[in-house]
């Protein structure tokens, strides 16, 4: 079975400055999909990048961008100019491209704090 | 226009009533899926439909029962609720075999047992 761990429970960053955030992923599947909510105080669901499994390349969004290393199954977020906005959790998530069920696991989150 | 939808988005109820929460996506998706989110911030899946069959049935007491009427709508119905219940629970929804893969979440419908 797939298995998403956050080891960082929390973390904080200055405002502007840079943080990462950790995930790692267990599977024996060749072909998925990585994903980072964010979830905010107002509990709303946001997705913040996505990665396919196949493509080297990483994502950016903006600010965001991942460090996808597929062989050491790791998807870091980093966020770069945080700002005070960027304070919420942040979950990373899998879902297999080829399994027929089509769940999406998540990790148990990183709260991020944004220090002014 | 909400693109999924929860009702109602809070919820205050005694130990051993029955409720439902219902949930309506607008973005032509034909999975839907039920997520409980404890107090430790943890998502956990519960249910999934793929065009009204019921895909995903996790270890779930058979106190929660989720019905789809049809690929548009998702309803959880949860009988003789216990304290244990008390959580935020989402509505999701995704296009099956899509390249893009995203889960779209509604709101929260966050559930309070007394």
């Amino acid at each position: 079975a797939q298995t998403v761990t956050q080891s960082q429970p929390e973390m904080s960053v200055q405002e502007a400055e840079t943080v990462t955030l950790s995930c790692t992923y267990d599977t024996s599947e060749s072909d998925y999909y990585l994903f980072w909510y964010k979830q905010p105080p107002s509990r709303q669901m946001i997705l913040v990048i996505r990665q396919e499994a196949y493509k080297q390349q990483n994502a950016t969004e903006n600010r965001f961008s991942v460090n996808f290393q597929k062989a050491a199954k790791s998807f870091s977020l980093k966020i770069s100019d945080s700002q005070l906005g960027d304070a919420a959790m942040y979950f990373c998530a899998y879902r297999s491209a080829t399994s027929g069920t089509y769940k999406y696991i998540f990790g148990t989150g990183t709260r991020l704090k944004v220090l002014a | 226009d909400t693109a999924v939808s929860q009702t109602p988005k809070y919820l205050v109820t005694q130990m051993g009533n029955d409720k439902s929460i219902k949930c309506e996506q607008n973005l032509g998706h034909d999975t839907m899926y039920w997520y409980k989110q404890d107090s430790k911030k943890f998502l956990k899946i519960m249910f999934s439909y793929n065009n009204k069959e019921l895909i995903i049935n996790e270890t779930v007491p058979n106190r929660f029962s989720p019905k789809s009427p049809d690929k548009a709508h998702l309803n959880l119905h949860i009988n003789s609720l216990e304290l244990g219940d008390s959580a935020v629970y989402f509505c999701a929804s995704s296009l099956r075999g899509v390249s893009t893969g995203e889960l779209f979440f509604g709101e929260g419908s966050r559930l309070t047992v007394l």
